[in-house]
């Protein structure tokens, strides 16, 4: 089943305190993104990769690191938690087909809570 | 960059009426515009959406038109039924480039189906 898997799905930690999110997908996309979901503010974009060790940030990516070092694999690195990245947390991956078609698969969300 | 705004942020309609969420976007340059539905602990599914180049589009009781002059574009749900109950983002993206083009999204509106 074509999917994008994150890990975990819920996740309570203290301020200051290393985390990394992981997304792994199965589809050979080579473009990948993560977004927060906050209330109010929809999905806003952290940081993307458009392919094995080609990464940029996106509208929110103060607090975030990512690396890409092979194409399935895309982690959301928080070397310094605060409350304020307290938030749902999405993985995408995306196909762009020769004849135009365009899809983005998202994953099933970590919600993460920073006390 | 992008903006887009998305209204109503809540809907309440009746079993078998018709819901209707409405998008504006800023950047005359964006040429794709996705609908997502959000049901809960889920991620976004694309439900459905539509190129610059096309006016309107459906897909069973789903359907989107685009306005490309007032730079906005709206999504139709005909004989809405409960498992339609769900959050439902729309979004823009400059597609077909080679920069890092992404999906910037609405904020969300939550769709309630009444028995």
């Amino acid at each position: 089943e074509a999917q994008v898997t994150q890990n975990p799905r819920y996740l309570i930690t203290v301020t200051g305190k290393k985390l990394t999110v992981t997304c792994s997908q199965n589809m050979n996309h080579e473009y990948m993104s993560w977004y927060r979901q906050d209330p109010g503010l929809g999905l806003r974009q952290i940081y993307y990769s458009m392919n094995v060790e080609v990464t940029d940030k996106g509208d929110v990516p103060e607090g975030y690191k990512v690396s890409r070092k092979e194409k399935r694999n895309f982690p959301l690195i928080l070397e310094s938690p605060s409350p304020n990245q307290t938030s749902l947390y999405f993985c995408a991956s995306r196909f762009l087909g020769r004849t135009g078609s365009i899809g983005y698969t998202f994953g099933s969300g970590t919600r993460l809570t920073v006390v | 960059g992008e903006n887009v705004e998305q209204h109503p942020s809540t809907l309440s309609v009746q079993e078998g009426d018709s819901a209707v969420i409405k998008c504006t976007y800023s950047d005359s340059a964006s040429n794709y515009f996705p609908w997502y539905k959000q049901e809960l602990g889920k991620g976004p599914q694309l439900i459905i959406d539509i190129r610059s180049n096309v006016g309107e589009k459906k897909d069973q009781r789903i359907a989107v038109t685009l306005n490309k002059t007032a730079k906005h574009f709206s999504l139709h749900i005909t004989e809405t039924q409960p498992e339609d109950s769900a959050v439902y983002f729309c979004a823009a993206s400059l597609a077909f480039t080679g920069g890092g083009n992404k999906l910037t999204f609405g904020t969300g509106t939550q769709l309630k189906v009444e028995l």
